[in-house]
């Protein structure tokens, strides 16, 4: 059974801050990662999807890498700013029969960044 | 904001009396999904469907059931709820098989089982 992992549960630093939040998982068989974000009381907002034969993605000052061998993937933020707290989630698509696009997801990162 | 939009946005309900939540989507996806958060355990699949009267169990679909007849709503119902069922519920959906297909996300329906 899959298992997703973040590391830390919790990040808190000043504005400016270059950071990079962890997530691992125990299977590499996978068709892709995803990295979400996730604003109090709100749904989730999909940031980045890295497929299983590509090593990292970006999106403006956000950056995803993917390491399936090792089973990691890190996400990295530049420059951080107030705007960005909020709790990210990784998630895997498990590969091996057929793909119906079910997520294995870790349980998050709280990212507060204060002024 | 067109996407995914779940009612109700909240609701309180007794011990072993039924309950159905409702996903309806603008997007015409095929594959819908509905998921369960709590603290500690991160989002857990519950129920998924993968066109209209095609669906699956998830990883904790004990306790319930779900219909979609149309491609826009995907229906969970708790069957009769528990307070073990407590929670905050997201649906979503994808255009899986597409280039970069990506995922949404409701805002979610906080469940309260009493």
């Amino acid at each position: 059974k899959q298992e997703v992992t973040q590391i830390p549960a919790a990040l808190s630093v000043p504005e400016g801050e270059n950071l990079v939040l962890n997530c691992s998982f125990t299977d590499s068989a996978i068709y892709n990662l995803q990295w979400f974000r996730q604003d109090p009381g709100k749904g989730l907002t999909s940031l980045l999807l890295i497929q299983s034969s590509q090593r990292e993605q970006t999106s403006g000052r956000l950056n995803a890498s993917l390491d399936k061998s090792s089973g990691r993937s890190t996400l990295y933020i530049a420059a951080s700013q107030p705007g960005d707290s909020a709790t990210y989630l990784c998630a895997v698509e498990d590969a091996g029969g057929t793909s119906y696009g079910k997520l294995t997801f870790g349980q998050g990162t709280i990212l507060t960044v204060h002024p | 904001d067109a996407g995914i939009t779940q009612s109700p946005r909240h609701k309180v309900t007794e011990t072993g009396t039924p309950v159905t939540l409702r996903c309806h989507q603008t997007e015409n996806h095929r594959y819908m999904y509905w998921y369960r958060q709590d603290p500690g355990h991160g989002l857990r699949l519950i129920h998924y469907s993968y066109g209209v009267k095609d669906t699956d169990k998830g990883e904790v679909s004990d306790g319930y059931s779900v219909s979609r007849s149309k491609t826009e709503d995907f229906l969970l119902t708790l069957e009769s709820a528990t307070s073990s069922q407590t929670s905050v519920y997201f649906c979503a959906a994808t255009a899986l098989g597409t280039a970069n297909y990506g995922y949404t996300f409701g805002s979610g329906t906080r469940l309260t089982v009493v």
